[in-house]
């Protein structure tokens, strides 16, 4: 059983299109995350749900869209896409309030054509 | 300035040795937690291994073990029995208990492994 997934694994669209990224876990989890990886593999926090409240909002363009309808889900729009865009987008998810691991899906790759 | 530096150009090493990844960071936080990933070439972040600030020993699981030295700051992965399978990315991350709800994963730039049969 996948602990963390996401959907889709590959995203390929054209600039100034909109897009979603869907991301579930089955792990009992409160707290999940969204990082984004760039092209020198730097990875970055964007935000951070915890029981579907925003809890991190990292300085990310206002075209990104977070959205948590229940504990186990958290989706990611991105409106009128960049081609500063293009990345690996992951979803992660963690217990709430201790500092035990954050498990990670296995990433969608964003390309913006 | 950075929390979670790793300096080691790519690193290559012989099937079947050990090998040492390099991760110094910096916090004021008392308590915070280190953290290292692996990401093969498929892209996927694996989870490896967790020291606590607090923790007295040094983690170890299977072939990996964590050198946390706390007064120097540095969380080196040390790898044993090198696997071709091990060559990869390998992420240090570090989380601070202070920030509390807000309390995220800073990840180092990574180090490229390379494992030589």
């Amino acid at each position: 059983d996948t602990a963390v997934s996401q959907t889709p694994k590959y995203l390929v669209t054209q600039m100034g299109n909109d897009k979603s990224i869907k991301c579930e876990q089955n792990l009992g989890h409160d707290t999940m995350y969204w990082y984004k990886q760039d092209s020198k593999k730097f990875l970055k926090i964007m935000f951070s749900y915890n029981n579907k409240e925003l809890i991190i909002n990292e300085t990310v363009p206002n075209r990104f869209s977070p959205k948590s309808p229940d504990k186990a889900h958290l989706n990611l729009h991105i409106n009128s896409l960049e081609l500063g865009d293009s990345a690996v987008y992951f979803c992660a998810s963690s217990p709430q309030g201790d500092l035990r691991p954050q498990h990670f899906g296995d990433g969608t790759r964003l390309s913006i054509l | 300035a950075q929390k979670i530096t790793q300096t080691q150009p790519g690193m290559f090493v012989q099937e079947k040795e050990a090998v040492t990844l390099d991760c110094t960071y910096d916090t004021s936080d008392p308590s915070y937690g280190l953290f290292w990933y692996k990401q093969p070439s498929s892209g996927e972040m694996i989870f490896l291994i967790y020291q606590g600030s607090y923790d007295q020993q040094n983690a170890t699981e299977g072939r990996y073990s964590l050198n946390f030295q706390k007064a120097r700051k540095s969380a080196n992965l040390v790898i044993s029995a090198s696997q071709l399978g091990d060559s990869a990315m390998y992420f240090c991350a570090m989380r601070e208990a202070l920030t509390g709800a807000n309390s995220k994963l800073t990840f180092g730039k990574g180090i490229t492994l390379s494992v030589r049969p």
